[in-house]
């Protein structure tokens, strides 16, 4: 099974500043099946990126997705106070599906 | 706009079946593109993939629950089910039933709200 490694556990940002989170399966993702999630306290967790770089409907174009094979980035630019979460990484190519263990983003 | 909500019961006794069906409205359940999954998640931790069953009944299950995971799918009722047999403690968690492929591969979108199940006696 594919591992990812989400780091770092916790960002302490505050508005207005740009979120840098990353993701590394341990066997290359050939077909940039991966996918980052948001999910808030008490929540589900809500697609935020698929296909590596892709947003999903509704999602503000400051939350962007890049890289492929062993490292992937999720990055928000000018976070915003609805944006402190925590946010799950997953690879849904390769069976099983698995999550990454999440990186929380707090306010500083 | 496609909604999904999990329900049955809330406190399952350790060695029973843990059984929970989802309701899904605004979307047609019967498209080959289209996946309906389970993924749970124990109090404060990460997200577990524990399987799919696409329209047709077909299955996918985790390797490491196989042995005690069964999905169905019923689209006339516009429900699907997981059952859990087996369960302990461990077992214990939100659990959340999502669609797949709303993009056309596994992405997961949406997730239904979550429904906890506590394993006690």
């Amino acid at each position: 099974e594919i591992v990812l490694t989400q780091s770092p556990g916790t960002l302490s940002l505050s508005p207005g500043e740009r979120a840098t989170l990353s993701c590394r399966p341990s066997q290359r993702l050939d077909s940039n099946y991966l996918a980052w999630y948001q999910q808030k306290p008490g929540q589900a967790p809500r697609l935020v990126i698929f296909g590596a770089s892709r947003r999903a409907a509704g999602i503000p174009d400051r939350f962007s997705g890049s890289g492929s094979g062993t490292e992937f980035t999720l990055t928000i630019n000018r976070l915003e106070p609805e944006d402190f979460a925590v946010y799950f990484c997953q690879q849904y190519g390769t069976s099983p599906r698995t999550f990454g263990q999440g990186t929380k983003v707090e306010m500083k | 706009q496609v909604q999904l909500q999990e329900s049955g019961p809330r406190l399952v006794k350790p060695s029973e079946t843990l059984s929970l069906t989802c309701t899904v409205s605004g979307d047609s359940m019967s498209s080959p593109v289209k996946y309906w999954s389970w993924i749970r998640q124990h109090p404060g931790k990460g997200l577990e993939y524990l399987g799919y069953v696409s329209y047709t009944g077909a299955t996918y299950y985790s390797p490491s629950l196989k042995s005690r995971l069964d999905m169905s799918i019923d689209t006339s009722k516009r429900q699907f089910s997981v059952r859990l047999s087996s369960v302990t403690t461990a077992d214990t968690a939100v659990y959340y039933c999502a669609r797949e492929g709303a993009y056309g591969d596994f992405e997961i979108d949406p997730w239904g709200q979550g429904i906890l199940v506590t394993v006690s006696s």
